[in-house]
């Protein structure tokens, strides 16, 4: 069974950094590209970056450009999130994804709340 | 950017009866290759979502095939034809053909 497990959230405070993981186990992560979505508590749905099988290509949401960086190590098969400047509208589940332009399947999520 | 808009926000259906999502995209779906970047996906409470239907109408491997998927341009629909309790959640529309991709904003789907 295809598998993905997210790491690194916690708390932070404005202004601070995160790094999240994505573990991905179960299959070759360098045959697909690979997302970010979040989901603020309570609220809908969020893609928020998504990068190509070799990182070649990568992709932001306007509201974290700059701020954010997706990156991935193929031969451990992990999937990074560099968050950085972190704001308090930061605060979600962070889930990441199989797929550039569809999603499937989902880690579990990870949980970053940004407050001082 | 492109804006999808999903309707109703929340239903409530009694078991065994249809039920019917619509969302509307702000802008044309279809891709110069041919293709129309518009899935849908289920979140379950208290699951991550999963996808359902990709590209307007391909049920993804394991879906049931009381869901089914149609629709063209900036119109889809996502159907249920008997819904079952299992079906709860939030159904979400999700289009990926501009890079800053959008989720509509969900919609409830409750059992009677």
């Amino acid at each position: 069974e295809v598998q993905l497990v997210e790491s690194g959230g916690g708390v932070a405070r404005p202004g601070g950094s995160l790094r999240l993981s994505c573990a991905a186990p179960g299959f070759s992560m360098d045959d697909y590209g690979m997302s970010w979505v979040r989901q603020a508590p309570g609220k809908g749905l969020e893609w928020v970056s998504s990068i190509s099988w070799n990182g070649g290509s990568t992709v932001y949401a306007d509201a974290v450009k700059g701020r954010f960086t997706i990156s991935r190590d193929n031969a451990k098969k992990l999937l990074y999130l560099q968050m950085n400047s972190l704001r308090a509208e930061d605060t979600a589940f962070y889930y990441c994804a199989r797929g550039f332009y569809r999603f499937d399947p989902w880690g579990q999520g990870t949980l970053v709340t940004v407050s001082s | 950017d492109i804006v999808l808009t999903q309707t109703p926000l929340s239903l409530s259906v009694t078991p065994g009866q249809p039920a019917s999502i619509s969302c509307k995209s702000s802008q044309s779906l279809l891709y110069s290759d041919g293709k129309t970047y518009l899935y849908w996906y289920l979140q379950k409470t208290g699951q991550s979502p999963q996808l359902l239907i990709h590209e307007v109408s391909n049920r993804f491997s394991g879906v049931p095939d009381r869901f089914t998927g149609s629709g063209s341009g900036t119109q889809f629909t996502l159907k249920i034809s008997r819904v079952e309790a299992e079906d709860v959640g939030v159904y979400y529309c999700m289009q990926s053909i501009q890079l800053r991709y959008s989720f509509g904003q969900g919609t409830k789907l409750e059992i009677k």
